[in-house]
């Protein structure tokens, strides 16, 4: 029992360059989320999918798009990566039903855009 | 605007103390919530969870939770070293609501 899973782990992209981020959850999870981490500015909400086949925005989604492929796996993509999307990329789940909304994150992809 | 506030820190306490660990947030109609433990250069690992008012204890950990304030709190007894973290404070607001909001953690050092 993997939990949630994160690839790559680490990232140097050019300004320009696309990428695409992979998550996926092996706990039967109902929602997925993309956080980004940056110093004191805490973990901030990219986007998030209720249940498979619904995604929403959160607090910060300019320049991402996110994709929930199945129940297992919710994939974040940068189109066009730029200086200010260098940061640390979580995936988190939660189940979210029956009042169960703890989310578990994943181990996080490290990503430098130059 | 939903705020969750944490001290930055950091809080330095010797080993063996007590460590308290505060968090307040604005949106009173907040339902759920949550600690979480941050090593450097890893993810949050969750600690805690608390829905009711009052204390819900596990092993060293205390959670309490006070709604009229609002305010949620986390004890450490014993602290130790490998207790040195950085500590986030997670919230969910609203029932139909899937976000968490969090603040942005205490850092918390255990002097041996």
């Amino acid at each position: 029992n993997a939990g949630v899973t994160q690839t790559p782990k680490f990232q140097v992209l050019k300004t320009g360059q696309s990428m695409t981020l992979q998550c996926a959850q092996d706990m039967n999870h109902n929602s997925m989320y993309w956080y980004r981490q940056d110093p004191g500015m805490g973990l901030r909400l990219i986007y998030y999918s209720a249940s498979e086949g619904t995604t929403d925005k959160g607090e910060v989604p300019n320049g991402y798009n996110v994709s929930r492929l199945n129940k297992r796996e919710f994939s974040l993509r940068l189109e066009s990566a730029a200086p200010s999307q260098t940061s640390v990329y979580f995936c988190a789940s939660s189940e979210s039903t029956g009042g169960a909304y703890e989310q578990y994150f994943g181990p996080g992809t490290r990503l430098t855009v130059t | 605007q939903k705020e969750v506030e944490q001290n930055s820190g950091p809080l330095s306490v010797p080993e063996g103390a007590i460590a308290s660990l505060n968090c307040t947030y604005s949106d009173r109609g907040s339902q759920s919530f949550f600690w979480y433990r941050q090593y450097s250069g890893k993810s949050p690992e969750l600690i805690m969870s608390i829905y009711s008012n009052g204390d819900k204890e596990d092993g060293r950990f205390t959670a309490q939770l006070n709604k009229a304030s609002q305010y949620v709190s986390l004890l450490i007894r014993d602290s130790q070293p490998s207790d040195s973290a950085t500590y986030l404070c997670a919230v969910k607001s609203w029932a139909g609501s899937y976000q968490l909001t969090f603040g942005k953690g205490t850092k918390l050092s255990v002097i041996p």
